[in-house]
């Protein structure tokens, strides 16, 4: 079935330091591909998303290209700031019902 | 628009007790869901809904109940609460079933079960 692989976490960076989150995914289809971001104690909110091949989402200096030869959607942001501490999720869908996958999390601390 | 909202924000319960975690949309939204999140697992699917009237089975069901008797409205039930269910509980919408599309969150539920 589908699935989705996040790198392995937590990653503490520097502010203004350059952020990767790797994702890659495995699905039958084509799916859409999703960035959440949790800020502690809250809900997931929608970062980006890219709906077909070599879309490029983006959203508050974040950005994700949708890579279908490579199966990835990895999360970048060239200098991050403390405020963007949080735990990021990403995720698939293929349209059915039943189907949205989401990926273990990742913990990212940023520190002054 | 309140968007998706979910009560209560916390819950503690003895093994074997039963409870309703409250879910609401305010958006029209024709699915909504149940997912459950544990530390390394991201978010696994209990329970959802394409509509009212119209519930079904998601990665994790057991254990737990749902009902849709309005668009608005999806509560999960707990009949008799285990320790493997202390987890965080969220609530999420989208537009349109079927539709690979953006799912909206509630703030979420934390159960402890004692």
């Amino acid at each position: 079935g589908d699935s989705v692989t996040q790198m392995e976490g937590p990653v503490t960076l520097s502010e203004e330091a350059f952020l990767t989150i790797n994702c890659t995914y495995t699905a039958t289809g084509y799916p859409s591909l999703f960035w959440y971001v949790q800020y502690p104690g809250e809900g997931l909110q929608l970062l980006l998303k890219a709906t077909k091949a070599d879309d490029k989402g983006s959203n508050k200096g974040f950005e994700a290209t949708y890579r279908k030869e490579t199966t990835s959607f990895h999360l970048e942001k060239g200098s991050v700031q403390v405020s963007d501490s949080a735990v990021y999720f990403c995720a698939l869908s293929e349209g059915g019902n039943n189907d949205m996958r989401f990926g273990a999390g990742t913990r990212l601390t940023v520190k002054p | 628009n309140a968007g998706v909202t979910q009560t209560p924000k916390f819950q503690v319960l003895k093994t074997g007790q039963s409870m309703t975690l409250q879910c609401a949309q305010d958006m029209n939204h024709e699915y909504m869901s149940w997912y459950r999140q544990d530390p390394g697992m991201g978010l696994r699917l209990i329970h959802y809904s394409v509509g009212a009237g119209i519930t079904d089975q998601g990665e994790v069901p057991n254990g737990y109940n749902v009902s849709r008797s309005t668009t608005e409205d999806f509560p999960l039930r707990l009949l008799s609460a285990a320790p493997s269910q202390t987890s965080v509980y969220f609530c999420a919408s989208k537009l349109l079933a079927g539709v690979g599309d953006t799912q909206y969150f509630g703030p979420g539920t934390r159960l402890t079960v004692l």
